[in-house]
């Protein structure tokens, strides 16, 4: 059972159009997250959800647009596409939020987009 | 400069070769995370820890606080080890996790 999942694996797509891709965890966590890894492999956290309320929005163009229709569920949905959203997008989950207790963060298998 | 730098950037090694990976941070953090990913792609969770030491199976990390300072360590290690090995970081009150750059680890047969 696949604890977090991503669809699609592959995303190749043109300059200005609209794609999604879709996220879901069976592991009864609350929080969900967005992160973008870059061609360096540099992972930057792009948002975050805790039971389908935002709590981190890092700077991210508005073109980008998360949803949560459930906590299992946290959906990416990118506007208007340019050459420099090519990255790989990962999803993660954890329990909770970090607080006075850490939690470990489940990553999915990532979201290769490449815009031409 | 990144709040959180890795030493060294790459790391070749031959098969059985103790291992280790340097995290070094400029701020005060409330958990700092080892984790894993493969040439597939995937990243796996490796350690979570706030003070200390933790080990599992060949793996060890540590962590000094007062030097804001962690390490990865690899024992006997081998070519299946090979990934890229990043450090991360919950700056203190913050929900968010701060990246380093990653350590390219190849362990040759």
């Amino acid at each position: 059972d696949t604890a977090v999942s991503q669809t699609p694996k592959y995303l190749v797509t043109q300059m200005g159009n609209d794609k999604s891709i879709k996220c879901e965890q069976n592991l009864g966590h609350d929080t969900m997250y967005w992160y973008k890894q870059d061609s360096k492999k540099f992972l930057k956290i792009m948002f975050s959800y805790n039971n389908k309320e935002l709590i981190i929005n890092e700077t991210v163009p508005n073109r980008f647009s998360p949803k949560s229709p459930d906590k299992a569920h946290l959906n990416l949905h990118i506007n208007s596409l340019e050459l420099g959203d090519s990255a790989v997008y990962f999803c993660a989950s954890s329990q909770g939020l970090a607080g006075v207790v850490n939690y470990e963060q489940y990553f999915g298998p990532g979201t290769r987009l490449t815009v031409t | 400069k990144n709040e959180v730098e890795q030493s060294p950037q790459n790391l070749t090694a031959q098969e059985g070769e103790f291992i280790t990976i340097n995290c070094s941070y400029s701020v005060g953090i409330s958990a700092l995370h080892w984790l894993q990913q493969h040439p597939g792609g995937g990243i796996v969770s490796l350690f979570m820890l706030s003070s200390g030491k933790k080990k599992h199976g060949r793996l060890i990390a540590t962590i000094n606080i007062q030097e804001k300072h962690s390490s990865l360590h690899i024992t006997a290690s081998h070519p299946r080890d090979s990934a890229v090995y990043i450090c991360a970081v919950r700056l203190g009150g913050a929900q968010k996790l701060v990246f380093g750059q990653g350590t390219r680890l190849t362990i040759n047969p």
